[in-house]
């Protein structure tokens, strides 16, 4: 059974630096893009970017680059979603999700989500 | 790149039909046949509902369809039942080889 699991819910403080992450089973790890998805209370989604765990290609938002670093490591199965100075607009729901049929123009499985809390 | 255009709402009554559009450009909706649509239910993590266009994973309800023309995609629901209100984003692969959300439309069932 395919299964994305995140990390736990975070409370940090605006400058501080995070790294949550999510674990894939019950799948070949390197096969499948992983990406991330931003929710933000009470708005939508917004995708943020991609990464190929087997050889890190990774793609970005345009809204997103620069702001946070996605990263996988294929040893431990985990993709990672990373901000060096955490800002109050960051606090959000964050999903990890894969697709499983071909490359990442959709996703078919996802993450249970890890809310981030950014808060002085 | 700018989110896809969707109806911030939607409502209808158990047994009636709705459709939910989904506008974006070239660049994107009318470029590819890459549209995905997803149900939000308060709480939870996405599930995908249809992709590439019109196609329903395995699962799926067969009162879900979509279809797409020039740059707006479109998702129709039949037969609604009160499972069915939540909400809904539509997505697309776009020419800069990433996806882009719709803004997402809150479905009301009656």
């Amino acid at each position: 059974e395919v299964q994305l699991v995140q990390s736990g819910a975070e409370v940090k403080k605006p400058g501080e630096s995070l790294k949550i992450s999510c674990k894939g089973s019950g799948y070949s790890f390197t096969k499948y893009w992983i990406g991330w998805v931003r929710q933000m209370p009470g708005k939508g989604l917004e995708w943020m970017g991609i990464i190929y765990p087997s050889d890190s290609d990774t793609r970005y938002s345009p809204s997103f680059q620069g702001q946070v670093t996605i990263s996988a490591d294929k040893s431990i199965s985990t993709a990672y979603l990373q901000w060096s100075s955490l800002k109050a607009s960051d606090t959000a729901m964050y999903y990890c999700a894969i697709n499983t049929k071909s490359g990442y123009r959709f996703f078919d499985y996802w993450g249970q989500g890890t809310l981030v809390t950014v808060s002085s | 790149q700018s989110a896809l255009t969707q109806p911030a709402s939607v409502s209808g009554s158990p047994g009636q039909s709705i459709t939910i559009s989904c506008t974006g450009t070239s660049s994107d909706v009318g470029g590819y046949n890459y549209v995905s649509w997803y149900q939000q239910h308060p709480g939870k993590a996405p599930k995908l509902m249809i992709y590439d266009v019109s196609n329903r994973p395995s699962g799926v309800s067969n009162r879900l369809s979509g279809s797409k023309s020039g740059s707006t995609a479109s998702l129709t629901i039949s037969g609604l039942q009160a499972e069915d209100e939540a909400d809904y984003y539509c997505t697309s692969y776009t020419s800069s080889r990433t996806l882009v959300f719709g803004g997402g439309t809150k479905l009301t069932v009656l």
